[in-house]
C-alpha cells in the first residue's frame, strides 16, 4: 500500500514571494505518477501539476514547479510570485501505473493550508 | 457546462435515514470515482469504475454503502440506515483511460465540487 503525507498542516506567505510545501510518499511501485492538486474554499480540487516517476526532470506548470526527489521518495512543490488566488488547500497524491495504464484511484496526502497574504 | 455534477450540493439527513447522490461525468470519461472527505483531511478513495463496471471498492465502503454507474454514464452513491460518522464531502471524479501508448493520457482526474452530507 501507498503512503503520502504532507507534515506541513498551514503555510503562509506574502504576495508575490515564493513557497514550497513538503510531500514524502512510500511506495514499493517504481512506476507511478505524483501530482499537486488545488482546491481553493468552497471550490472543487484541480490539478496544479504531475510529474511521471519515469521522467528525471523536474516538471513545471508557469509559476508552478516540483522538485522531484525519487530515491528520497520527495515531491515538494515550490510556487513562485505568490498571488492571492493561490490561496487553498494542497494536496500531493499518488497513483499507480502498470502496463502504460494507471490503477485509477489516487492516494491523497492530508493536504497543506497555504494563505498568502496582500 | 461540460465538467464534473454533483447532486446536491449538500444533504441534512437524521441518523438511519438512507441517501442517495448522484454524479454525472465529463461525457466522454469511461472511469468514476468517489472519494470521502472529512473536514481538514485529503480525500479517501471509495470506489471506481470504468465503465459500468466497479472495479474496486476500499474497504471504507461498508455494506452500507453502494454505488452503481449503469449503462456506464453517471453514477449513483447510496448510503443505508446514515450514521453520525458518515458526515462528511462526498467527491466525484471521472477521468478518460487512454489507449495503449499513450502514457500520461489517462491519470489527470477531473473532479465535482461534491455533496456536503450532514447526519444529525
Amino acid at each position: 500500500a501507498q503512503t503520502v503525507t504532507q507534515s506541513q498542516p498551514e503555510m503562509s506567505v506574502q504576495e508575490a514571494e515564493t513557497v514550497t510545501l513538503s510531500c514524502t510518499y512510500d511506495t514499493s511501485e517504481s512506476n507511478y505518477y505524483l501530482f499537486w492538486y488545488k482546491q481553493p474554499p468552497s471550490r472543487q480540487m484541480i490539478l496544479v501539476i504531475r510529474q511521471e516517476a519515469y521522467k528525471q526532470q523536474n516538471a513545471t506548470e508557469n509559476r508552478f514547479s516540483v522538485n522531484f526527489q525519487k530515491a528520497a521518495k520527495s515531491f515538494s512543490l515550490k510556487i513562485s510570485d505568490s498571488q492571492l488566488g493561490d490561496t487553498a488547500m494542497y494536496f500531493c497524491a499518488f497513483i499507480k501505473i502498470a502496463g502504460g495504464t494507471s490503477y485509477g484511484k489516487l492516494t491523497f496526502g492530508q493536504g497543506t493550508i497555504l494563505t498568502v497574504h496582500p | 457546462d461540460t465538467g464534473v455534477s454533483q447532486d446536491p450540493r449538500h444533504k441534512i439527513t437524521k441518523r438511519g435515514q438512507n441517501v442517495t447522490f448522484r454524479c454525472d461525468p465529463i461525457s466522454e470519461h469511461n472511469r468514476l470515482y468517489w472519494y470521502r472527505q472529512t473536514l481538514g483531511q485529503g480525500p479517501e478513495f471509495l470506489t471506481y469504475f470504468q465503465n459500468e463496471a466497479q472495479l474496486e471498492k476500499s474497504r471504507l465502503l461498508s455494506d452500507r454503502f453502494s454505488a452503481e454507474r449503469p449503462k456506464g454514464s453517471f453514477s449513483t452513491l447510496e448510503i443505508q440506515r446514515t450514521e453520525q460518522g458518515d458526515s462528511a464531502m462526498y467527491l466525484c471524479a471521472s477521468s478518460l483511460r487512454g489507449k495503449p501508448g499513450q502514457r500520461s493520457r489517462d491519470t489527470e482526474a477531473f473532479f465535482g465540487q461534491g455533496t456536503r452530507l450532514t447526519v444529525v
